[in-house]
């Protein structure tokens, strides 16, 4: 069962590259890992979603090396609108179905 | 424009009511979800349900349940609602495969007093 650690917070200034680091040592051979953004008084948004190397659209992109046991998601050029909390999901697909949230980090985003 | 919806922003209950939170998606999705999201915890699976009728018990389950008699709608069950369940309520729903994108309602704020 995968046990998920990423940093309780971050701040960053407008313009930089962000990336945001989760861990998750024991994922699985059939696991997803995927990445939510949450505003304050919103439901969490889908942003990416990997299972290998590298995945990119039109908002960030999602780093994963051979092992699998951590993923980096890179937001390039942020705004102050990207100031949100992050979550990382990984998925079981085995038999028995499974989510696995991380708890969360909080980026801030400074003028 | 894909949506799930709450049936409340915010609810006040008492100790030892019935509560009972709506969530209706309008993407025909097969998956919906229950989780509830505590500062520094993140969000916890309660239930979650693959198909009507059907459900299954995700982290939390103990002191809910859930009902699930049409595709589009999934309701959360507090028995006799404690303090402790004070939270914020999240649905979600997805299409077939477990790994797809989750969409998730705005949450229902639930104070019990």
């Amino acid at each position: 069962l995968a046990k998920i650690t990423q940093p309780i917070s971050m701040d960053s200034y407008e313009g930089q590259e962000v990336n945001i680091t989760c861990s998750h040592n024991n994922i699985a051979t059939n696991d997803y890992i995927t990445w939510y953004q949450q505003f304050p008084s919103q439901g969490p948004r889908f942003i990416i979603q990997g299972y290998k190397t590298k995945v990119t659209n039109e908002v960030a992109s999602l780093f994963i090396p051979a092992d699998r046991k951590s993923s980096t998601l890179s937001l390039p050029r942020v705004s102050l609108s990207d100031t949100a909390v992050y979550y990382c999901l990984v998925v079981t697909m085995d038999s028995n179905y499974q989510l696995i949230w991380g708890a969360g980090t909080k980026l801030i985003i400074k003028p | 424009d894909v949506k799930v919806t709450q049936s409340s922003r915010y609810l006040v209950k008492r100790t030892g009511e019935k509560v009972f939170l709506e969530c209706v998606q309008d993407m025909d999705h097969e998956n919906m979800f229950w989780y509830r999201q505590d500062p520094g915890l993140g969000l916890r699976l309660i239930y979650f349900s693959y198909d009507v009728k059907m459900k299954e018990k995700g982290d939390i389950p103990e002191g809910y349940s859930v009902s699930r008699e049409k595709k589009e709608r999934f309701s959360l069950i507090l028995e006799s609602a404690s303090t402790n369940q004070t939270s914020m309520y999240l649905c979600a729903s997805s299409g077939l495969a477990g790994a797809n994108e989750q969409f998730f309602g705005p949450g229902t704020r639930l104070t019990v007093l």
